[in-house]
């Protein structure tokens, strides 16, 4: 039982590229999250999905996108990446609300 | 606006001491939830506050949930240097919908 995963662990982009941050739980939890976490600040909600098929924004959606094709997997596509994006993504899997996170993706924009 | 605002930011307290954290929210949520988050690393689950009057204790945390005053506390006692980390608690931001808002986290050093 892996529980929840992210890759990669860190990823460095040019302003402008594109990349899809990869999650998967393999609790058969309906709801997942993607989250950001800027230094000195908790954690920001960006998409959320309470089953395969649905999808809905968080509080700081603007430049992501995410689907959910399955149970297991809910990735966060970036579509054109901003200095401003600079932060690590935690993805979260949830049952009875309470929330199990993955290691998290450190991601820097240059 | 949903806010939830922690407080102190910050705790440096000494070993054996005991101490309070305060999470303040504006909904009218009654779940609360809170974490904790070692220094480079994910978040683990510490305890989950469902009903008015809860309270739920782990070793030397106890957490509790007033939501007709909208607080939570995360009492510490007699603190151990194992006890440092930050810790966040979150709302659920609409009731059933999980849509979780964070507080803004209580880093907390224990000294030896």
């Amino acid at each position: 039982n892996a529980g929840v995963t992210q890759t990669p662990k860190f990823q460095v982009l040019k302003t402008g590229q594109s990349m899809t941050l990869q999650c998967a739980q393999d609790m058969n939890h309906e709801y997942m999250s993607w989250y950001r976490q800027d230094p000195g600040m908790g954690l920001r909600l960006i998409h959320y999905s309470v089953g395969a098929g649905i999808t809905d924004q968080g509080e700081v959606p603007n430049g992501y996108n995410v689907s959910r094709s399955t149970t297991e997997d809910f990735p966060l596509r970036l579509l054109s990446a901003a200095p401003s994006q600079t932060s690590v993504y935690f993805c979260a899997s949830n049952s009875a609300g309470e929330q199990y996170f993955g290691p998290g993706t450190r991601l820097t924009v240059t | 606006e949903l806010k939830v605002e922690q407080n102190p930011l910050f705790l440096s307290m000494q070993e054996g001491k005991n101490y309070t954290i305060y999470c303040n929210y504006s909904t009218t949520s009654d779940r609360l939830y809170w974490y904790r988050q070692d220094p480079g690393k994910s978040l683990e689950s510490l305890f989950v506050l469902l009903s008015n009057g809860a309270v739920k204790q782990e070793g030397r945390l106890m957490a509790s949930l007033d939501t007709k005053a909208r607080l939570s506390t995360l009492h510490i006692t007699a603190a151990v240097h194992d006890l440092s980390a930050t810790y966040f608690c979150a709302v659920d931001g609409a009731s059933g919908t999980y849509k979780y808002i964070f507080g803004t986290g209580t880093r907390l050093k224990v000294l030896a």
